[in-house]
């Protein structure tokens, strides 16, 4: 059974880089029928899809967080990881890693979620 | 591209159905059949429990059912039950060839 499980920093001071690893148990995401994703969810917000990355290493994001994305993949085929450059208070929220699945159009399997403030 | 629409919250009794509606655009739910739907309690994994418009996954008990007519989901849940009492966000793929989220509804369970 896959698990996702995200980890880094709980606190990111402002202009400085959110960096989040997503670790993936029971699987490998070395396949293209799934893509690996990080959403976040603002507090007392909706979720916004942030983007995705393909085992092949090619990413998609979402245009309105401006070019400030990076996603890669790790070299164990187990995890997958996010930064998120020039953080603002409004980059505050919980971020979920998530798999979306070719077959089903959907995101089949979530993490728990973890929190990221920005503050000084 | 903005969020999908949905309504902040509904309400039902136990054993009644509702229905959340999830209001997009011919660029996103109206364009193709990728809507999804996620049972959300607060402190959990979200859920996905429609995909493909009305599709279930394994699992899922099929009191939920999802529909589509032009830019607008709906989801259905039949025969309300106490633990159905969640956030409930719809999805969609669009035409930017990326995801949008609808904002969410609360659940209330009366």
């Amino acid at each position: 059974q896959v698990q996702l499980q995200e980890s880094g920093p709980g606190l990111v001071k402002p202009s400085q880089t959110l960096s989040l690893t997503c670790t993936v148990s029971g699987g490998s995401i070395s396949t293209d029928s799934y893509y690996w994703s990080w959403i976040r969810q603002p507090a007392g917000k909706g979720l916004e899809w942030i983007g995705h990355i393909y085992a092949s290493g090619r990413t998609n994001d979402n245009p309105s967080l401006k070019s400030r994305v990076t996603m890669s993949l790790g070299t164990s085929n187990k995890q997958f990881s996010l930064k998120l450059s020039s953080v603002t208070a409004a980059d505050t929220a919980l971020y979920y890693c998530a798999r979306g699945n070719h077959g089903l159009a959907a995101f089949d399997i979530w993490g728990q979620g973890t929190m990221v403030t920005v503050s000084s | 591209q903005s969020a999908l629409t949905q309504p902040a919250s509904v309400s039902g009794s136990p054993g009644q159905s509702i229905t959340i509606s999830c209001t997009g655009t011919s660029s996103d739910i109206g364009a193709y059949n990728y809507v999804s739907w996620y049972q959300h309690h607060p402190g959990k994994a979200p859920k996905l429990i429609i995909y493909e418009v009305s599709n279930r996954p394994s699992g899922v008990s099929n009191r939920f059912s999802g529909s589509k007519s032009a830019n607008t989901a709906s989801l259905t849940i039949s025969g309300l039950q106490a633990e159905d009492e969640a956030d409930y966000y719809c999805n969609s793929f669009t035409t930017s060839t990326y995801w949008v989220f609808g904002g969410g509804t609360k659940l209330t369970v009366l």
